[in-house]
């Protein structure tokens, strides 16, 4: 069956500029999260939603960052002003279990490269 | 301190060696312990969930200590394809995350 996708795949931005990351969780999963991994660095949590809403945003690192999934299935993680420490793999993740105790499926990642 | 330590690596070793890792976790309220592998430029995925009484799938072998915050994933007669960073995770059940190691790289050579 279908897994976890996003697009894209990888992203350039110039300093500044907003990007627009797209994560489709499998179908029916109630959990998403989205992590962020740096080189060489286990992934750090970012944020997460169960169906549509967000029940924690405790790792989102500013301000600048901000998630949404309206209708509980399709997320976009958003970085406003992107900033050369944004540079990362972004991971989404999804579970059909509430809070994700279980396990987590992911999708490969989108690589920003903040120039 | 970093919630959930690893030894980093590199960690060679020949094809049908055995090797351990281990990892420490900080949050004593931890209740659900996983390993995950990580191939190179790949997303994680599960390898086994770590019980408390310890558990076992084919090559590997997963313990926990709860009393001294402990995990530890032990491979037996290495392959080549065993080659990947193990990353050890914890997920605190009144939490919403996983908390992912720093992961630890295996490189299994001829």
């Amino acid at each position: 069956g279908a897994g976890v996708s996003q697009s894209p795949r990888y992203k350039v931005a110039k300093r500044g500029q907003d990007v627009a990351l797209r994560c489709d969780p499998i179908s029916g999963h109630v959990s998403l999260f989205w992590y962020q991994q740096a080189l060489g660095q286990g992934p750090e949590f970012l944020t997460y939603f169960q169906n549509e809403a967000q029940l924690d945003k405790s790792g989102l690192p500013s301000d600048r960052f901000f998630a949404e999934r309206p209708e509980g299935s399709v997320s976009t993680l958003k970085i406003q002003r992107t900033q050369q420490e944004d540079s990362a793999v972004y991971l989404c993740a999804s579970s059909s279990s509430p809070g994700g105790i279980y396990e987590q499926y992911f999708g490969p990642g989108t690589r920003l490269t903040v120039t | 301190r970093k919630e959930v330590e690893q030894d980093p690596g590199p960690f060679n070793v020949p094809e049908g060696a055995t090797v351990a890792f281990n990892c420490t976790y900080s949050n004593s309220a931890s209740q659900s312990f996983f390993w995950y592998r990580q191939d190179c430029r790949k997303e994680p995925k599960l390898l086994m969930s770590v019980y408390s009484s310890g558990n076992e799938d084919g090559r590997f072998t997963a313990q926990l200590n709860r009393a001294s915050q402990y995990i530890s994933l032990l491979i037996r007669d290495s392959k080549l394809s065993d080659s990947a960073t193990y990353l050890c995770v914890v997920n605190n059940n009144a939490g919403n995350m996983l908390t992912f190691g720093g992961g630890t790289r295996l490189m299994v050579k001829p």
